[in-house]
């Protein structure tokens, strides 16, 4: 029963391919994230936004690049593909009108560069 | 930056069976948010609990319970009664006060025997 959803789950591409990770909630929540999840399993922060036309990298350096032109879509490019961006990417949200702020995960989209 | 150290890679406890997991942070802050979160193999990661820094009492959800020591900056996880359900990797996360995104543990992989 996710309310933040994306696409594609899995994802095979070659070298060099430009690709976009879709992220969408439905819940109308102001903030959005990408953490990106090595096979280690830890998550790292690595692009946030607090509300439309705003968007910040995280802590952990990264070629992708990221919009917020609507409040419910935050999707994540890579321009060119390369092996190290081989992981897991997760999407959340928050609500900052919450006081604990938690976050909402997607299912997220695991990506494989050959 | 706020670190959260799992120093419990993995653990493993038989159905019925009670067991906890730790999870020590470093802040200077006093007040903050720390969060328990669940990733079942290949799906989406939920919230199990959540404890607000400025309240004593230890925070309850049905199984799941956490024993918050503030001065100890300790947030351990119990998890009672434990099913075949509880199966996942576990991870810990801190918010300051101050920010939105949250700072994870490296994660405890739980297993749950027969």
């Amino acid at each position: 029963e996710a309310d933040i959803y994306q696409t594609p789950r899995y994802l095979v591409i070659g070298t060099g391919k430009k690709i976009t990770l879709e992220c969408s909630q439905t819940m109308g929540h102001d903030k959005m994230y990408w953490y990106q999840q090595d096979p280690g399993m830890e998550l790292h922060l690595i692009h946030y936004s607090y509300g439309v036309n705003s968007t910040e990298k995280g802590d952990l350096s990264s070629e992708s690049t990221v919009s917020r032109i609507r409040t419910e879509h935050f999707p994540l490019t890579l321009e060119s593909a390369r092996p190290s961006h081989t992981s897991q990417y997760l999407c959340a949200s928050s609500d900052s009108r919450t006081l604990t702020g938690e976050l909402f995960f997607g299912e997220g989209s695991r990506l494989t560069v050959l | 930056a706020q670190t959260v150290t799992q120093s419990q890679p993995e653990m493993s406890v038989q159905e019925a069976e009670t067991v906890t997991l730790s999870c020590t942070y470093d802040t200077s802050e006093s007040n903050y948010y720390l969060f328990w979160y669940k990733q079942p193999p290949s799906r989406q990661m939920i919230l199990v609990i959540r404890q607000e820094a400025y309240k004593q009492q230890n925070a309850t959800e049905n199984r799941f319970s956490v024993n918050f020591q503030k001065a100890a900056k300790s947030f351990s996880l119990k998890i009672s009664d434990s099913q075949l359900g509880d199966t996942a990797m576990y991870f810990c996360a801190f918010r300051s006060s101050s920010g939105y995104a949250l700072n994870f543990g490296k994660g405890t992989s739980l297993l749950v025997t027969p």
